[in-house]
């Protein structure tokens, strides 16, 4: 079955560091988006994709980026990992046009100490 | 920008009806989502309407929605434990695929 995977699904890290979390899914859909969420904001777009080459920020996108060299793939990179960017993040994936639907991966727990 | 505010709790018997409520602010939000999350799971599609219909049945599940007052409800009939999760409003707008999330409400079925 088609389906859309995160990894590392925990991690936690240190202040200052690099972190990349990964997005692969095998639907060969085109669109992908980074979430993160947070208690009493919901799910907020970082982060997102209509294609190979293509990508857009998101309304919370400071202090991350994304490139999409293939279809399949979508890291989310945090430059320099702060303790406001403790979080869950979730990587979606779509097909075409608005109204499709989209489909969420499990999450990936982040922790910065 | 869009905006979508839902109520944080709510806590029901086994076997009564829930009514999950969401406002939005988009007056063109084109399609009105709610998503099911488990703990620590990702979100699961449970419905959808497009913005032209006022209604949507899907087995347990009916959808209600007041465009004038930017208004969409959920309905669980009969309500399970297994329905305790945090339910997601979403919505999006034509030639925009993100969609933009309520804060989620969560739902606790009491035995």
């Amino acid at each position: 079955d088609a389906e859309i995977t995160q990894s590392p699904r925990h991690k936690i890290t240190e202040t200052g560091r690099q972190v990349t979390l990964a997005c692969h899914q095998t639907w060969n859909h085109n669109n992908m988006f980074w979430y993160r969420q947070d208690l009493g904001h919901g799910l907020r777009l970082i982060h997102y994709s209509y294609g190979v080459q293509d990508t857009n920020k998101g309304e919370v996108s400071d202090g991350y980026s994304v490139s999409r060299s293939n279809t399949e793939d979508l890291p989310l990179t945090l430059e320099s990992a702060a303790s406001s960017q403790t979080s869950v993040y979730f990587c979606a994936s779509s097909e075409g046009a608005s109204g499709n639907t989209i489909y969420f991966g499990e999450g990936s727990w982040l922790t910065v100490v | 920008g869009e905006d979508v505010e839902q109520s944080l709790f709510l806590s029901v018997r086994e076997g009564d009806s829930s009514v999950i409520n969401c406002t939005y602010t988009d007056s063109s939000s084109t399609y009105l989502y709610w998503y099911k999350q488990e703990p620590g799971a990702g979100l699961q599609l449970l419905t959808y309407i497009f913005s032209n219909m006022d209604m949507k049945q899907d087995q347990r599940l009916t959808v209600l929605l007041n465009k004038k007052d930017k208004h969409l409800s959920l309905r669980i009939a009969d309500t399970q434990t297994g329905d305790s999760a945090i339910y997601f409003c979403a919505e999006s707008t034509m030639g925009r695929r993100a969609l933009t999330f309520g804060s989620g409400t969560r739902l606790q079925v009491q035995p």
